[in-house]
């Protein structure tokens, strides 16, 4: 059983429209949730980490935790071209003093102009 | 100018070779990582490091092998046991404001074997 997923897509939005992208995990103690936009051929770059249950805004992102149901998503307001992307979910299931990321496979997204 | 680097970007190997990858940072994080991603799939963990002079092995850490003699540089080394190891190399680091276990990336090497 996989313990981060995401549907693989691709997701494909016209530009301007909200691009909202879901992410399930299995660990009910997981405490740290992350997304990262990964440029095809380039390595991950972090664009939202969120800790508690609700939104957090940053820009035209939003990532929403949901841990009694166990998802965290991200939505992407007024998309743009340069939005297009594979975006990975990462989540912090800590044992111990593990520091470790679980990832998702990541979903892919098309901004149409 | 603080951030983790990569060398070299592109590293071509003929098979029954040894190679190292590099990783430095200079962010002064305590933890490191070394991913491994093949085309179409998630990032697997090779071995990871949370302070000096120690190191754990992660999903998928046969043939490979690494050391952590600074804090700063956390080189990954290839060995010919790797059966298949072409594929993006990504090494990062964590932020260590608090718990909060936020990976920076540096920009990975693509590694070929001919």
């Amino acid at each position: 059983q996989k313990e981060v997923e995401q549907n693989s897509g691709p997701l494909s939005v016209p530009e301007g429209a909200i691009a909202s992208l879901n992410c399930t995990y299995s660990d009910r103690v997981s405490q740290s949730f992350f997304w990262y936009r990964q440029y095809s051929g380039k390595s991950p770059e972090l664009i939202m980490s969120i800790y508690s249950n609700g939104d957090k805004e940053d820009g035209r992102f939003t990532a929403q935790l949901n841990k009694a149901s166990q998802y965290v998503s991200l939505l992407i307001r007024d998309s743009q071209p340069s939005d297009s992307a594979t975006y990975l979910c990462a989540v912090n299931m800590p044992a111990g003093n593990n520091r470790k990321l679980i990832w998702g496979l990541g979903t892919s997204l098309a901004v149409n102009p | 100018d603080g951030g983790i680097t990569q060398s070299p970007k592109y590293l071509f190997r003929k098979e029954g070779q040894n190679v190292t990858l590099s990783c430095e940072q200079n962010l002064n994080h305590d933890a490191m990582y070394w991913y491994r991603q093949d085309p179409g799939q998630g990032l697997r963990l090779i071995y990871y490091s949370q302070i000096v002079n120690d190191f754990q092995k992660g999903d998928i850490a046969e043939g490979y092998s690494v050391s952590r003699e600074k804090k700063e540089s956390f080189p990954l080394t290839v060995t010919s046991a790797q059966k298949n190891p072409t594929a993006f190399y990504l090494c990062a680091s964590i932020s260590d404001r608090g718990k909060r276990n936020e990976q920076f990336f540096g920009p990975g090497t693509r590694l070929t074997v001919l």
